[in-house]
């Protein structure tokens, strides 16, 4: 079936370091989004890409989504303690087609 | 006013209990939907409305019954659940019809089942 993966399952970084989380998904995506999730908290939307090869930024934030339609990433650059939280992407496969999510990326900051 | 609300934050029920949870939104959002979070886990996807109607039923369980009462209100009727529904339930709206857009989440239903 359809599926979202994401990697790493989980990733511990010293505060001020870089992260970066990827997700793959096993069909073309006609748009990928990322919510993120706070401990105890909901998810919250990101960002969506739409187009092939598309990157956005947000402050520390960049977001990439591949050039195939089928892979993204999302980079923070110089952590902080704010960043803490579940990263999601999450796409459908067609336009009208529901979002299936990724398992998720915990970042947990070291300070 | 961007919010989706969820009502109760907490709920605890025995297994022979009815109960129901509730979603609002203001924002004239056109679909609604309930996802199930369990601990550590991703949203899974249970039901959605698009215009008023259930378009999506992910094979979810008759204990669990959804109903939109208008466009800005989504229940979620509970009936002889399991222990192992315990878990988050989240309300989320987008803005048009179609489910592949961006979704807003309310704060969610802790549910605890006895």
């Amino acid at each position: 079936g359809q599926q979202v993966m994401q990697i790493p399952q989980y990733q511990h970084v010293q505060e001020g370091e870089d992260f970066t989380t990827y997700c793959n998904s096993s069909t073309t995506l006609s748009n990928i989004q990322w919510y993120k999730q706070r401990p105890g908290g909901h998810p919250v939307f990101l960002i969506q890409l739409v187009k092939s090869g598309e990157v956005k930024k947000q402050k520390r934030l960049t977001f990439q989504f591949g050039e195939a339609k089928k892979n993204s990433s999302l980079h923070i650059t110089a952590t902080q303690t704010t960043d803490v939280g579940t990263y999601f992407c999450a796409g459908p496969m067609n336009r009208d087609d529901k979002i299936i999510f990724g398992k998720g990326t915990r970042l947990h900051i070291l300070p | 006013d961007t919010e989706v609300t969820q009502t109760p934050k907490h709920l605890v029920m025995g297994m022979t209990n009815k109960k129901s949870l509730k979603c609002e939104q203001h924002m004239g959002h056109r679909a609604m939907y309930w996802y199930k979070q369990k601990a550590k886990k991703p949203p899974e996807l249970m039901f959605v409305y698009s215009y008023e109607k259930l378009s999506i039923n992910e094979s979810v369980p008759s204990r669990f019954s959804p109903e939109c009462p208008n466009s800005s209100l989504l229940n979620l009727h509970l009936h002889a659940l399991q222990p192992e529904d315990s878990a988050l339930y989240l309300c989320a709206s987008s803005q048009g019809g179609g489910v592949a857009e961006k979704l807003f989440f309310g704060s969610g239903t802790q549910l605890s089942v006895l």
